[in-house]
């Protein structure tokens, strides 16, 4: 079946623009993440959803960052005035529901760079 | 979370099984143990996880020391495509719990 998809795969924007990152998680999954990799670094989880609600938002690294969920389905990963440090590869990953350990499934990633 | 510790980098020949060790010495009885793979500019896979047990399914086997303080990823055969960096995680159970800390992993390469 289909996996998790994200849109675009890469994304070049300037300075002090706003950006919208998507994910389509798998079809049926009530759990959605948003995490970062920055170039050399280790993954950073950023949010979680459990429906259309977020009950983790603690790893966003500035209120610059937002994100919503609609429908239970989609998501978008809003990036605010965007800053050279916010280039990464910004992954989404869906599981079938959450607190139990579940697997994540992820999607292939949008690669951001900032000029 | 219980911190893990893997080595940077191995390397292993093809068609050798490759081992991954990864210490959890802090893990508590309710942190199960995940490994993940992530192949070059891809997103991370999953393998296999388990709580106490060894477990096994088609990609590879873990093997949980009885005390649970460490555990090895076996992928049995190892080919070309397994080159990837290797994730170990700890993570508990429960509602509140749901994310994934990743450390820096281990960089295996395949050597034909």
């Amino acid at each position: 079946g289909a996996g998790v998809s994200q849109s675009p795969s890469n994304k070049v924007t300037e300075k002090g623009k706003d950006v919208e990152l998507r994910c389509d998680p798998i079809s049926g999954h009530t759990a959605l993440y948003w995490y970062r990799q920055s170039l050399g670094q280790g993954l950073e989880f950023l949010i979680y959803f459990q429906g259309n609600s977020a009950p983790d938002k603690s790893g966003l690294p500035s209120d610059r960052f937002s994100a919503e969920r609609t429908g239970g389905s989609v998501s978008t990963l809003t990036i605010q005035r965007t800053q050279q440090e916010d280039s990464a590869v910004y992954l989404c990953a869906s599981s079938p529901r959450s607190g139990v350990p579940d697997t994540q499934y992820f999607g292939p990633g949008t690669r951001l760079t900032v000029l | 979370d219980a911190k893990t510790t893997q080595p940077p980098s191995m390397d292993c020949a093809e068609g050798r099984a490759a081992n991954l060790p990864c210490n959890h010495s802090t893990i508590s009885g309710n942190e199960y143990v995940y490994w993940y793979r992530q192949i070059h500019s891809q997103g991370p896979q999953y393998i296999i996880h388990g709580l106490k047990n060894n477990e096994t399914n088609e990609m590879a086997s873990l093997i949980i020391t009885e005390d649970r303080k460490s555990s090895t990823l076996i992928l049995p055969h190892a080919t070309l495509r397994d080159t990837a960096v290797y994730y170990c995680i700890v993570r508990p159970r429960g509602f509140g719990n749901e994310k994934l800390t990743f450390g820096t992993g281990t960089r295996l390469t395949i050597i034909p």
